[in-house]
């Protein structure tokens, strides 16, 4: 069975701090995909990266970095220079390949203070 | 291109009625899987469509069914509602199996 584990509940920083979210995840297949979602206050999950299990380099998308190692199978999300709108609940989630549903962590509140 | 529509936003409903959800994924994309969401629970899967077939379910119970249209928009159905059917439930699409899915904005369900 596959499990996410997101250790930290919640987080808060003061702007401009770096931040970094932990996921760990467990599966038996080979390949998989890891997602990571944002949740505002108005409920949509925001889609933010999806990666192969395959593609072990991180990613950097402006602020946002992502650090996968599967060797501690874990896929970590950094915010740098945090901001105030960055506040929301953050997801990490796993789907096999050998299935379609994707399997959610129990998410990370993140509360940026000005 | 438009995004993933729930409708309708908020819905309020007594123990015992049913209620009918609806999504209308993003244009070209044929996979539609539906998520509850709850304080206690968390994220968890209830179902996912390909091409008005299901592929996977989740571990709900019969009261709650879905279906697909030819044009890919995706109805959920809750029968016999229960308090613990309140919940925020989601609607995500994707082009295929393992495509960064795309969610909706939900559909608030309170039940009385």
């Amino acid at each position: 069975a596959q499990k996410v584990t997101q250790a930290q509940t919640e987080i808060s920083v003061v702007e401009k701090e770096d931040v970094t979210l932990d996921c760990v995840y467990e599966t038996r297949d080979t390949t998989y995909y890891l997602f990571w979602y944002k949740q505002p206050p108005s409920g949509e999950l925001v889609f933010l990266i999806r990666r192969n299990s395959f593609d072990e380099q991180n990613e950097i998308s402006g602020r946002y970095s992502w650090n996968f190692q599967k060797s501690t199978s874990s896929f970590n999300f950094t915010i740098t220079a945090s901001q105030v709108v960055d506040s929301a609940v953050y997801f990490c989630a796993l789907m096999e390949t050998s299935g379609s549903r994707l399997t959610f962590g129990e998410g990370t509140q993140l509360t940026v203070n000005p | 291109k438009a995004g993933v529509t729930q409708t309708p936003r908020y819905l309020i409903k007594t123990r015992g009625q049913q209620v009918t959800l609806s999504c209308s994924p993003i244009s070209g994309h044929r996979s539609v899987s539906w998520y509850q969401q709850t304080p206690g629970q968390g994220l968890q899967f209830l179902f996912e469509y390909f091409s008005e077939t299901q592929r996977n379910k989740g571990n709900f119970p019969g009261r709650f069914s879905g279906r697909q249209f030819s044009n890919s928009r995706s109805e959920m159905n809750v029968s016999t509602l229960e308090l613990g059917d309140s919940a925020l439930y989601l609607c995500a699409s994707s082009l295929a199996v393992g495509g960064g899915r795309f969610f909706g904005p939900g559909t608030r369900l309170t039940v009385l």
